[in-house]
């Protein structure tokens, strides 16, 4: 089982809708939860990272995390074409430097 | 750098001939990361430089991967006698010590024929 899992998609949802991007996770030590979004040939760039449970909000971006159930959700409002790319989740161990990536998923936004 | 710097953007090389891909990181910046990305894959962590400290080497596939950091900045990443499915692209990260947040480059997009 892979530490974290996330439905690759493809997602496909219209101009101005709500996206909800999920992962969940099973490594208990995991401190630190990021999205990373990533354009078609582009190296991962952060989107926002949250430190244990709660909300994180940052314009038209809010990240979930869930340590009970060990979930992970990135919601996108008024989403828009730019917003298209590839959506990744991560962990982060307070104790280690490297991140434990889920797979990603593709997010189409269409005009 | 603006940024982090990696080069080749894309190399094509013959399977069994070696490979080398280096990453300049963002000047300051003492951490430094190599993770691959295969198609339609998340980042597998490769190899992780701290300062002047051990790497940690834990994400190496094969003992045909190695990695070194020269005057704790630019790195480069080694691939011996290559393989078909060291197709990949080839991912370079820095952070500053301690900090969360990590830089990546554009990557080294490896085909092996």
């Amino acid at each position: 089982q892979k530490e974290v899992e996330q439905d690759p998609g493809p997602l496909s949802v219209p101009e101005g809708a709500i996206v909800s991007l999920n992962c969940t996770y099973s490594n208990s030590a995991f401190q630190y939860f990021m999205w990373y979004r990533q354009y078609s040939r582009k190296g991962p760039e952060l989107l926002m990272y949250t430190y244990s449970s709660g909300n994180k909000e940052d314009g038209r971006f809010t990240a979930q995390v869930d340590k009970s159930s060990k979930y992970i959700s990135l919601f996108i409002r008024d989403s828009q074409p730019s917003d298209s790319a590839t959506y990744l989740c991560a962990g982060l161990r307070g104790s280690a430097r490297q991140l434990t990536f889920g797979s990603g998923t593709q997010l189409t936004v269409l005009p | 750098g603006a940024g982090v710097s990696q080069s080749p953007s894309n190399k094509v090389t013959e399977k069994g001939k070696d490979v080398e891909l280096r990453c300049d990181p963002i000047s300051g910046h003492t951490a430094l990361y190599w993770y691959r990305q295969s198609l339609g894959q998340g980042l597998e962590f490769l190899i992780y430089f701290q300062g002047n400290s051990a790497p940690d080497k834990s994400g190496l596939p094969s003992d045909r991967f190695s990695a070194e950091r020269t005057g704790g900045s630019v790195s480069t990443l080694t691939i011996q006698r290559t393989q078909q499915e060291d197709s990949a692209v080839y991912l370079c990260a820095s952070s500053q010590l301690r900090n969360t947040e990590a830089f990546f480059g554009q990557g080294t997009r490896l085909t092996v024929v």
